[in-house]
């Protein structure tokens, strides 16, 4: 069956250091997102893309980074991690634009990161 | 622009009555609606979802979400709750092109 996966599921770091999230999904999407989780909040986008070769900055993009050098793939980058990023986060895709409707977005298990 | 309010943020019910959460929208454009569920420590689930074909909208789980454009609501509804379905629920808007904003979630609590 087709999937979305996160990895690592768990981890712990320290202030300043780099850290990367992976995303792999096996849908072929096109279209794939990534969420954080915090309480009180919601979930709100970090950063989007609409297919290889394309990213897009979402509502809390201060921070982080993403490329996209495949389909299947979205890995998010911490670029020096701040106890302000622990949090969960959440990887999505969709076949069409998720705003359309036409297809559902698929959300991964989540990544919970915390900061040291 | 686009945005969701979810007007409570914790809804406590007991086991075999109805469920009510309530949802309102914004949208500058014609609205996509979802109603998405997260299990603890699990990923998010899409229960349902609205497109501008029936305004009735049926889910899984006996869920049921109705799309009321005077009111800018779509509020979700269970005839009768039960153990499993406590969750946290999240409205959802999208339109067009735009990427899908959440709303900051209702806890919903099953007592026996």
């Amino acid at each position: 069956d087709a999937e979305i996966t996160q990895s690592p599921r768990h981890k712990i770091t320290e202030t300043g250091r780099q850290v990367t999230l992976a995303c792999h999904q096996t849908w072929n999407h096109n279209n794939m997102f990534w969420y954080r989780q915090d309480l009180g909040h919601g979930l709100r986008l970090i950063h989007y893309s609409y297919g290889v070769q394309d990213t897009n900055k979402g509502e809390v993009s201060d921070g982080y980074s993403v490329s996209r050098s495949n389909t299947e793939d979205l890995p998010l980058t911490l670029e020096s991690a701040a106890s302000s990023q622990t949090s969960v986060y959440f990887c999505a895709s969709s076949h069409s634009p998720p705003g359309q409707g036409r297809s559902e977005a698929f959300f991964g298990q989540g990544t919970r990161l915390t900061v040291v | 622009a686009q945005s969701v309010t979810q007007l409570d943020s914790h809804v406590s019910v007991s086991e075999g009555t109805p469920v009510l959460l309530r949802c309102n929208y914004s949208s500058s454009y014609s609205p996509s609606l979802f109603w998405y569920v997260q299990h603890p420590n699990k990923g998010l689930q899409l229960l349902l979802k609205y497109t501008s074909a029936a305004t009735l909208v049926k889910g899984i789980n006996g869920f049921e979400a109705e799309f009321k454009k005077s009111e800018t609501s779509f509020h979700l509804t269970k005839p009768s709750a039960h153990m499993s379905d406590a969750a946290e629920y999240f409205c959802v808007v999208g339109s067009g092109y735009s990427t899908l904003t959440f709303g900051k979630g209702t806890m919903l609590l099953v007592s026996p």
